[in-house]
This record gives C-alpha cells, structure tokens and sequence, in this order.
C-alpha cells in the first residue's frame, strides 16, 4: 500500500534554514509527480510546491519562490523541502502527497511534520 | 490566482440525511485540454486529508458511493447521500488547473 512518512520538522528561528523530507514506498516513487502542501494551526489547506517525477519541471506558490526548494532522490524514494530565510508565517504542518498522474488530484497524503518559527 | 469559496461554512447535519456543498471559482475551472481538475477532500479531526473525488466527479477508490460530485465551469457540488458519522470533519474544494493550485475555505460539517 502507498505510505508516504514525513520527518524533519521541528522548531526553528526566524531566517534560519530546516530541511524536510517524505520517504515514500508502495508506489513506484520515481514514475509519480510529487507536491507539497501545508496547514497553518487551526487553517485551510495551501498548496506549496510541485515537482515532476524527474525534476525537470518545478512549480512553487509565489510566497516561497526563492526561500523554499523542492527535490527529490528517486535513488531513495525520497521527497525534499529545503526550507530557507524561514518566516513566522511558514509555521504550518507539512504535507507530501502524490498526485493522480494525468488526473492532477492529491490521491495519498503522508500524516505530514510541524514546523514552527518562532524566536 | 484563483479563488475558492465554498458554502456553507460550517453544516450541521443530521444521521441518515442528505447534505450538499457548494464551491464556487473566481474563474472556470475548464482547462485548455478540456478536463476541468476540480477535486474534492476531507480531512476528519487529527487526520491528513483523503481524496473523495476527483475531475468534478470521479470517485476515488475506496470511496463510498455516498459521495457524489457534479458541476461545471465555475460551479461545483459535493453531496453526501445520507450522512453517516464518519463523515464528521472539514471538506475542501481544490482546483488544479492553473498553478497554484488553490482550495476553498473549507467546510466544516458535524451531527
């Protein structure tokens, strides 16, 4: 079955750096388009970023261009979120989820990882 | 970018009926390929969100068939059939077919 298991999270001041990561199995990780999304305490859903199965093609939310950074290592089925220049406004628990190839829906979401900036 | 809303904000249903809820766009949905990537989500208390359905209509798998979704252009519906208590928590529109991807506000629907 698809797990998706997100790790890294934690606290971190503002303008520091955090890097997070989803380790993704039961899916041939590397054929998939990745994203992330996130959920501010108590709040809606935000989409952040996309990246093709490849890493040829990355798309990002225009708040976190330039300060967030997706990849991938399909070598380790493993999906990235380098986190830079971190604001408060960037605490939010951090989803991964797989998309629905061709479908362009959210079909399999990891249990996602907090991250809080505060000082 | 385009916005989502979605009404009622919060609905209180009741076990064994019916209950509906709106999304709206601030521009239609329908892409240049013809697919309209309009998708619904729910995400029960302390869980991530799962995938209802997907492409205005389309059922995931594993989906209830209590689920049903319909709509057009820049207004879509989700329909529970008759509620059960499971189906307690927030559900969100989302569209994909312009970046970034964007959802509704969410609603919160409890017995």
């Amino acid at each position: 079955q698809v797990q998706l298991v997100e790790s890294g999270g934690g606290v971190v001041q503002p303008g520091r750096s955090l890097r997070i990561s989803c380790e993704a199995s039961g899916f041939t990780f590397s054929s998939d388009v990745m994203h992330w999304v996130r959920q501010a305490p108590g709040k809606g859903l935000e989409w952040v970023a996309r990246i093709s199965h490849d890493g040829s093609s990355i798309q990002y939310l225009d708040s976190v261009k330039g300060r967030l950074i997706i990849s991938r290592d399909n070598s380790k089925s493993t999906l990235y979120l380098q986190m830079n220049s971190l604001r408060d406004e960037d605490t939010a628990v951090y989803y991964c989820a797989k998309d629905l190839g061709g479908s362009w829906a959210l079909d399999y979401w990891g249990q996602g990882t907090l991250v809080t900036v505060s000082s | 970018d385009i916005v989502m809303t979605q009404s009622p904000l919060s609905s209180p249903v009741t076990l064994g009926q019916p209950a509906s809820i709106s999304c709206r766009s601030s521009q239609s949905l329908v892409n240049s390929d013809g697919n309209t990537y309009l998708s619904w989500l729910q995400q029960r208390p302390g869980q991530p969100p799962r995938l209802l359905i997907y492409k205005i209509s389309n059922r995931f798998s594993g989906v209830s068939d209590r689920f049903s979704g319909s709509g057009a252009g820049t207004d879509f519906t989700l329909k529970i059939s008759r509620v059960e208590a499971e189906d307690v928590g927030v559900y969100y529109c989302m569209q994909a077919t312009q970046f970034p991807w964007t959802f509704g506000p969410g609603t919160k629907v409890d017995i």
